[in-house]
C-alpha cells in the first residue's frame, strides 16, 4: 500500500527559505504531488515530480528522490501569505486516486 | 477558482439524519473524486466515479453512497450521520488520462462543503 509521512508543524520568519520534507513508500510509483491549502479552503496544486532531480517554479522548488523515497517542498523568500498546509501525496496503486500525507502546518512569522 | 463548483457550503444536521452533497465537476472533466478532511485524519480519499461509473473505492462507509449522472455532476449521501462525520468535504476532478510521466493525476480540488452533525 501507500504511505506518506510529514512533519506536523513549521515555523519560519518572513523572507527566509524553508524546506518541508516528505517520505513515501508505495507499491509502483506515478509521481508525487505537493499541495498548497489554506485553512478552510480546498487544496490548491503546486507541483508534480515524477523523474529525479530538482523542479523550480517561482519561489517554490521540489525534489524528488525515488531511491530513497523521498521528496522535498522549498519555499524561498517566505511570505506572510505562504502560512497554509502543504500535501504531499502519491496516486495508489491502482492510478484511480491520490494518496495524502496528513500535511505539514506551516507558519510564517514577521 | 478551480472551475469546479460544490453545494451548499455548509451545512448543518442532526444525527441520524441523511444530506446530499452535490460536485459539478470542470468542463470536460469525466472523473469525480470525493474525499473527506477532518482534523485528526487529513484529507482521506472516499470513491471515484469516471464517466458515469464507480472506478475505486477508499475509506468510504456503508452509511456513505456517491453516484455520477451522465451530464457528469456527482451527489455524495451521508446517511444515519453520525457525531464523527463532520468534516470538510471535498470533490475534485480530473481528467484521468493514463499517460505517465505527466501530470494526468492532477486533481482540481473545489471548495468543499463543511458538514457539522450536532
Amino acid at each position: 500500500g501507500q504511505n506518506i509521512d510529514q512533519p506536523t508543524e513549521m515555523t519560519a520568519t518572513e523572507g527566509a527559505i524553508v524546506q518541508i520534507n516528505c517520505t513515501y513508500q508505495t507499491s509502483g510509483f506515478n509521481g508525487l504531488f505537493w499541495y498548497q491549502q489554506h485553512a478552510g479552503e480546498a487544496p490548491t496544486f503546486l507541483s508534480y515530480n515524477v523523474l529525479d532531480g530538482l523542479e523550480e517554479k517561482g519561489r517554490f522548488s521540489s525534489f524528488l528522490s525515488r531511491s530513497k523515497g523521498y521528496s522535498y517542498l522549498l519555499l524561498k523568500e517566505l511570505q506572510m501569505k505562504d502560512s497554509a498546509s502543504y500535501l504531499c501525496a502519491v496516486p495508489n496503486q491502482a492510478g484511480t486516486a491520490l494518496i495524502f500525507g496528513k500535511g505539514t502546518t506551516l507558519s510564517v512569522s514577521s | 477558482d478551480s472551475g469546479v463548483t460544490q453545494t451548499p457550503k455548509h451545512l448543518i444536521t442532526a444525527t441520524g439524519q441523511r444530506v446530499t452533497l452535490r460536485c459539478s465537476p470542470r468542463s470536460g472533466d469525466l472523473s469525480v473524486y470525493w474525499y473527506q478532511q477532518s482534523l485528526d485524519q487529513g484529507l482521506q480519499f472516499l470513491i471515484q466515479y469516471y464517466n458515469g461509473e464507480e472506478r475505486a473505492k477508499g475509506n468510504i462507509l456503508e452509511r456513505f453512497s456517491a453516484q455520477q449522472f451522465p451530464d457528469l455532476h456527482s451527489e455524495l449521501n451521508l446517511s444515519s450521520l453520525e457525531l464523527g462525520d463532520s468534516a470538510l468535504y471535498f470533490c475534485a476532478s480530473s481528467d484521468s488520462r493514463l499517460a505517465g510521466g505527466s501530470s494526468s493525476y492532477e486533481q482540481y480540488f473545489g471548495p468543499g462543503t463543511r458538514l457539522t452533525v450536532t
